[in-house]
């Protein structure tokens, strides 16, 4: 049970825009945390893909897009490619646990 | 260009310890906080432990006790000595370069992971 909520999978087809959601609660995205996105095809390293919220390190294409607002955010990916499809996690600071906490990830399935 | 590269990955019994390593390079590692992270089989993402650029440490409650980061800035390498391990501390274990202030870090790279299989 991960202290962020996501959704375990979510679908599209080539071309469309889907979005992962990701809840957390007043210690972690309700205190004012940030949340930031990372993109992991297990047994390779993870990729940074949104940082504070909305952010988009260089190199991330910009069909890539977050969202911030209150205990909940958002990950979206518009122009569905074949590439997308893998894990993506959300991660954030809990001031409770004093460390840090992942979603369980999403699984993007592109049909 | 910035690189992280694991190792020490290993086969270990219950109960028994590891140490592993972490080199990096292409920034000042000894002003970043770096950070242990791990994938379960199966699994998704779990943060291990964190060590500021100053020093401070914290853990994950699961790992508190028996895990100790710890880092050489002259070698540029960041260290986790697990002791007392278990089955369910089998993973891969990833290093990260963080990003960010007041232990609101990110992780802006991460390394390719090694295994630990804890097994008898």
């Amino acid at each position: 049970q991960s202290v962020l909520t996501q959704p375990p999978s979510v679908s599209g087809a080539p071309g469309q825009r889907v979005t992962i959601s990701c809840t957390g609660s007043s210690s972690n995205l309700g205190a004012g945390n940030d949340v930031h996105w990372y993109q992991h095809l297990p047994g390779t390293a993870p990729r940074l893909l949104i940082y504070a919220n909305t952010n988009r390190p260089s190199g991330v294409p910009d069909r890539f897009s977050g969202s911030k607002s209150g205990t909940s955010a958002s990950l979206a990916i518009t122009g569905l490619q074949p590439e997308d499809e893998t894990d993506y996690y959300c991660q954030s600071y809990d001031s409770s646990l004093r460390g840090f906490v992942f979603g369980i990830g999403t699984k993007v399935n592109v049909l | 260009e910035v690189q992280v590269l694991e190792s020490g990955g290993d086969l270990v019994q219950p109960g028994g310890s590891l140490r592993l390593s972490c080199i990096a390079s292409g920034f000042a590692f000894s002003g970043n906080a770096m950070v242990w992270v791990r994938q379960a089989p199966g699994k998704g993402l779990e943060w291990v432990s964190v060590m500021t650029a100053g020093g401070t440490t914290f853990y994950a409650d699961s790992v508190k006790g028996r895990f100790t980061i710890s880092r050489d800035n002259s070698k540029n390498t960041l260290y986790l000595q697990m002791n007392s391990l278990r089955a369910d501390d089998s993973a891969v274990y990833y290093c990260a370069k963080t990003k960010g202030t007041n232990l609101r870090y990110y992780f802006d790279y991460w390394g390719q992971g090694t295994l630990v299989t804890v097994s008898s």
